[in-house]
């Protein structure tokens, strides 16, 4: 089983709908999950961290926490076409370091 | 510049060759990370380091890998012996020591004729 699992995708939703993106992690001990987005080319950019149970919502970004279910999703509100990109979950691992999944490939179709 | 440097943006060196990435961290992060991203791959952790204590080395691929910093600022990681499947980007991150939010450097592209 691998530490964070993300399904890679695509995901093609129409512009303005609602994108979700999953992702499951292994250490029940872990406690800082991030969400980071990647356009082709380019590095990974932070876009939402959560560290307790429950939503956090920033703009059109909500991600959500479920500890019991080990379970982290990221919901893109009013999807645009610049939000077409790779999300990459992450997870704090033992001793500080992050795992990541191997990315969602999000496609916004105008 | 406030965010995370790294140079060069680009490499292509032959088989066999050494090369030197380096990693300028943001200013006051005490943490620094290097990861390595093949062609369509998500990110490879390859060394962690953690202001003065001994770093996480676990993912370093073999032995041809090193990584050091020196002050606690600046970091250089050494491939020897370059091979062909060490093509990919080679990317850095710090943060600080109480808030785990990585910051991402631009990337060094190395490729390996």
């Amino acid at each position: 089983q691998k530490e964070v699992e993300q399904n890679s995708g695509p995901l093609s939703v129409p512009e303005g709908a609602i994108a979700s993106l999953n992702c499951t992690y292994s250490d029940r001990g872990s406690q800082s999950f991030f969400w980071y987005r990647q356009y082709s080319g380019k590095s990974p950019e932070l876009i939402m961290s959560i560290y307790s149970n429950g939503d956090k919502e920033d703009g059109r970004f909500t991600a959500q926490l479920n500890k019991a279910s080990q379970y982290v999703s990221l919901l893109i509100r009013d999807s645009q076409p610049s939000d077409s990109a790779t999300y990459l979950c992450a997870v704090i691992h033992q001793g500080g370091k992050l795992i990541f999944g191997q990315g969602t490939e999000l496609s916004v179709k105008p | 510049g406030a965010g995370v440097s790294q140079s060069p943006s680009n490499k292509v060196t032959e088989k066999g060759k050494d090369v030197e990435l380096r990693c300028d961290p943001i200013s006051g992060h005490t943490a620094l990370y290097w990861y390595r991203q093949s062609l369509g791959q998500g990110l490879e952790f390859l060394i962690y380091f953690q202001g003065n204590s001994a770093p996480d080395k676990s993912g370093l691929p073999s032995d041809r890998f090193s990584a050091e910093r020196t002050g606690g600022s600046v970091s250089t990681l050494t491939i020897q012996r370059t091979q062909q499947e060490d093509s990919a980007v080679y990317l850095c991150a710090s943060t600080t020591r109480t808030v785990y939010e990585q910051y991402f450097g631009p990337g060094t592209r190395l490729t390996v004729t």
